[in-house]
């Protein structure tokens, strides 16, 4: 079956620090890989995605990196602030699972990022 | 407007007892779906529906059972939960036939006692 895994469960840095979360997955049929973080007490949002034919797609303060050959995703936060404390869960989407016209959407085991101020 | 608004916050309830979540978006999103989240562990789908209609379900108990009433309402009762069905109830959007951002409540906290 399909697996997102995390390296680390925990990640603590300093405000003003770049961050880097790791992510494994194992299914190579992944259309799209996602980031999401969830702050305590809320539902998961969306950061950032990438689609499996890039290695690489920027956003604000984000940059997600995509290796296929070693099946590794990565998020990377510049300038990291406390609000960004979270736990942060990677995903992929199969797009067409099952046959259907949604996407399944399969998170990982979540990193639990604390920034000091 | 962007949210997902799930009732209630929180629900205690008893294990003979009958009771339902209820979620509402006004994103005119047509893919509504539920998830679970036990505490320091992933959401897992439950149920998918798209345009009104169940999708997916993810080989989740008959004591869930989910209805979509109409394109904003999603609603997924319970009847003679588990204990261990105490968990985080998530429920989530996105636009159809595929989107990565799906747009996610801040969930139902349910206690069976």
């Amino acid at each position: 079956g399909e697996s997102v895994g995390l390296h680390l469960p925990t990640l603590s840095v300093q405000e003003g620090d770049n961050s880097i979360i790791n992510c494994a997955y194992s299914n190579s049929a992944s259309d799209y890989f996602i980031w999401y973080k969830q702050e305590s007490g809320k539902g998961p949002q969306f950061i950032i995605d990438i689609r499996s034919n890039m290695d690489k797609r920027q956003g604000q303060r984000v940059t997600v990196l995509l290796n296929k050959t070693v099946k590794h995703l990565s998020l990377q936060i510049a300038a990291t602030q406390p609000g960004d404390s979270a736990v942060y869960f990677c995903a992929t989407l199969l797009a067409n699972a099952g046959g259907t016209s949604y996407g399944k959407l399969t998170f990982g085991q979540g990193t639990i990022l604390t920034v000091h101020p | 407007d962007t949210e997902v608004t799930q009732t209630p916050k929180h629900l205690v309830m008893g294990m003979t007892n009958k009771k339902s979540l209820k979620c509402e978006q006004h994103m005119g999103h047509r893919a509504m779906y539920w998830y679970k989240q036990k505490a320091k562990k992933p959401p897992e789908l439950m149920f998918v529906y798209s345009y009104e209609k169940l999708s997916i379900n993810e080989s989740v108990p008959s004591r869930f059972s989910p209805e979509c009433p109409n394109s904003s309402l999603l609603n997924l009762h319970l009847h003679a939960l588990q204990p261990e069905d105490s968990a985080l109830y998530l429920c989530a959007s996105s636009q159809v036939p595929l989107n990565t951002e799906a747009f996610f409540g801040q969930g139902t906290r349910l206690t069976v006692v």
